[in-house]
């Protein structure tokens, strides 16, 4: 139980255009989705948390106009990239909340965005 | 704010032989503690979490860690490594029931033949 899926597993985009990564529970409801973002040889750094039906909260320092999150429903997540540029480039990972209260977030499997 | 140091960016142990890898949290509040794997290009799993439960926890592949409340610890052990082990692993704090998760800088094992 518990699973959590991200689509695409990677992307290749040119400077400029827009990349959206959906991140999905598969067999639970959540209420809360987490994005994070992790650079080469490094850890996780929450970028925003995301409640259904609510605006997400972005940490300190992440441009909300350039990471758009949307948690439109209780399965699933995007997380939109605009305008990506080659710094953009790195592993982003969703992870989730059940709704039945359990203590631990559920990790997707991961996105790898290059920005050409 | 809570807070992971993990001790050593990179282990080598030999297949067979114990797996030590460090975790230490500072927390104002009883933390929720987790250890998770990751391997190239994926997600993270998770091998075990300390609830307040017990203190030696068990996870899964064979893993274990203990929570040392006086040394603000929470290390993470196996008794033989195996190749499949090789990974990173991140320990992770947090004070609230899957809210403001701190991750460790992380560790990366070797397991070497």
């Amino acid at each position: 139980g518990a699973v959590v899926s991200q689509h695409p597993s990677w992307v290749i985009c040119k400077s400029g255009t827009s990349v959206k990564i959906e991140c999905r529970s598969l067999d639970f409801q959540a209420t809360t989705m987490f994005w994070y973002r992790q650079f080469p040889k490094q850890s996780l750094m929450l970028m925003a948390t995301s409640n259904e039906g609510s605006k997400a909260t972005y940490e300190q320092g992440v441009e909300k106009d350039k990471f758009l999150i949307n948690h439109a429903s209780l399965t699933l997540s995007t997380l939109t990239v605009t305008s990506a540029h080659p710094e953009d480039s790195s592993f982003y990972i969703c992870s989730a909340l059940t709704s039945g209260g359990a203590i631990e977030q559920f990790f997707g499997p991961g996105t790898r965005l290059t920005v050409l | 704010a809570q807070s992971v140091t993990q001790l050593g960016s990179h282990v080598s142990v030999s297949e067979g032989a114990l797996v030590l890898l460090r975790c230490n949290y500072s927390s104002s509040v009883p933390p929720y503690l987790f250890w998770y794997v990751q391997y190239p290009n994926q997600g993270l799993q998770l091998l075990l979490k300390y609830t307040s439960a017990a203190t030696l926890v068990k996870g899964i592949n064979g893993f274990e860690a203990e929570f040392k409340k006086s040394e603000t610890s929470f290390h993470l052990t196996k008794p033989s490594a195996h190749m499949s082990d090789a990974a990173e692993y991140f320990c992770a704090v947090s004070v609230g029931r899957g809210q403001n998760f701190v991750f460790g800088p992380g560790t990366r094992l070797s397991v070497l033949p």
